[in-house]
């Protein structure tokens, strides 16, 4: 079975600056997609990036970035010139690149992001 | 835009009773997921859906049950409530071939 570690339960950035949350998972699957989504306080999950496995450039959506270490299982979600509106829960995620009965999204504990104005 | 509709975003219900969270989604999706959020445990997979009459148990199954005779909607249905089974719940959906899913915004549960 899959799994996905956070080993972070919080973190605190200051506004306009960067910070790195760290995601390691386990699998023996080859292909896979791996995700972060966010958690703000209305309770909304919003995908934030995904990374496809088979691809070996790192995903890239504005400020946002990863960080994919296929052999050692570690994705890391940075987050540049954080905002205020940045602060939230963030989770990391595993998905098989099978379809059907495996199509679940595995879901680490999450780490609570505060932004420091 | 994508929809996913949960029909309570709070709810108090009494130990014993019979509870049936709904979840509905608009666009034609084959995959519907239940997830349970408590603090410190991230989301938890309770049952999933590929198909309309087709499910999976996830992690968490005990003391769960789940109905989906529609492709547009998914029941979660809480046989005999537990004080243990006070937290948030969430619906999300998928289609087959994708790998974005979409998030309700959540039933907060109490059960007393």
């Amino acid at each position: 079975a899959q799994t996905v570690t956070q080993s972070q339960p919080e973190m605190s950035v200051q506004e306009a600056e960067t910070v790195t949350l760290s995601c390691t998972y386990d699998t023996s699957e080859s292909d896979y997609y791996l995700f972060w989504y966010k958690q703000p306080p209305s309770r909304q999950m919003i995908l934030v990036i995904r990374q496809e496995a088979y691809k070996q450039q790192n995903a890239t959506e504005n400020r946002f970035s990863v960080n994919f270490q296929k052999a050692a299982k570690s994705f890391s979600l940075k987050i540049s010139d954080s905002q205020l509106g940045d602060a939230a829960m963030y989770f990391c995620a595993y998905r098989s690149a099978w379809t059907g009965a495996n199509s679940k999204l595995t879901f680490g504990k999450g780490i609570t992001l505060s932004v420091r104005p | 835009d994508v929809k996913v509709t949960q029909s309570s975003r709070y709810l108090v219900k009494r130990t014993g009773e019979k509870v049936f969270l709904e979840c509905v989604q608009d666009m034609d999706h084959e995959n519907m997921f239940w997830y349970r959020q408590d603090p410190g445990l991230g989301l938890r997979l309770i049952y999933f859906s590929y198909d309309v009459k087709m499910k999976e148990k996830g992690d968490i199954p005990e003391g769960y049950s789940v109905s989906r005779e529609k492709k547009e909607r998914f029941s979660l249905i809480l046989e005999s409530a537990s004080t243990n089974q006070t937290s948030m719940y969430l619906c999300a959906s998928s289609l087959r071939e994708s790998t974005e899913a979409f998030f309700g915004q959540g039933t907060r549960l109490t059960v007393v």
